[in-house]
């Protein structure tokens, strides 16, 4: 089986610009949830998305966003970036959701300047 | 915020030697897991212990869990360079939380 893809692998954007992240779960996953990572605040849940549907979010501003499509394919979106936003962010997928053992993907190192 | 606290943050031994990391959390959980991340990897899943389990085994590994005191320990033992990485507990509360992690370095 395929592993979690996420594109694009490096990103770089400016302070107030939006950026939209893409993550392809392993074939038969309908869960994928999205963390970030930064060396300050280490590994943060954003939010898990089931069948489409956003199961658990995280304590994130609304800036964050995601869905999931019906391939289970999921997308985050984050606008208005800030300086802080500046993270490694990383999707992960499970058959039965984020409780139990979740497959990651390499993640998408965002830069905003 | 993060639920796990990983204890310690930083451990450095010998080829061979056992390694033991502690993680302790704060509020009641379904499930609780270990995962590891080096540069050439990523994040794997090591081991998941359900909350009515206190022991469990997979190969070199060994993950205790106490709900009585909320924490969890990982060894590894006779350990290999290739365990060189930063390990996090991962814990199901009211969502997913992950410890800040601790930094084994094993060296030849």
């Amino acid at each position: 089986k395929a592993g979690v893809t996420q594109t694009p692998r490096y990103l770089i954007k400016t302070r107030g610009q939006q950026v939209t992240l893409s993550c392809s779960p392993i074939s038969g996953h309908r869960s994928v949830s999205w963390y970030q990572q930064t060396p300050g605040q280490g590994l943060q849940f954003l939010f898990e998305y089931f069948s489409e549907t956003q199961r658990n979010k995280g304590n994130f501003p609304g800036r964050f966003s995601g869905r999931q499509f019906s391939n289970s394919r999921s997308e985050m979106n984050v606008s208005t970036l800030e300086l802080g936003d500046s993270a490694l962010y990383l999707c992960a997928s499970s058959s039965y959701g984020y409780s139990y053992e979740q497959y990651f993907g390499p993640g998408t190192r965002l830069t905003v300047t | 915020s993060q639920q796990g606290e990983e204890d310690p943050q930083a451990l450095s031994i010998q080829e061979g030697e056992n390694a033991t990391m502690n993680c302790s959390y704060k509020t009641s959980i379904n499930n609780l897991q270990w995962y590891r991340q080096n540069s050439g990897r990523g994040l794997v899943h090591l081991i998941l212990i359900r909350s009515n389990e206190r022991e469990k085994h997979s190969g070199r590994l060994r993950v205790t869990l106490d709900t009585s005191k909320k924490s969890s320990s990982l060894l590894i033992t006779a350990s290999r360079a290739a365990d060189t990485a930063s390990y996090f507990c991962a814990t199901d509360a009211d969502d997913m939380r992950f410890g800040a992690g601790t930094r084994l370095t094993v060296k030849p």
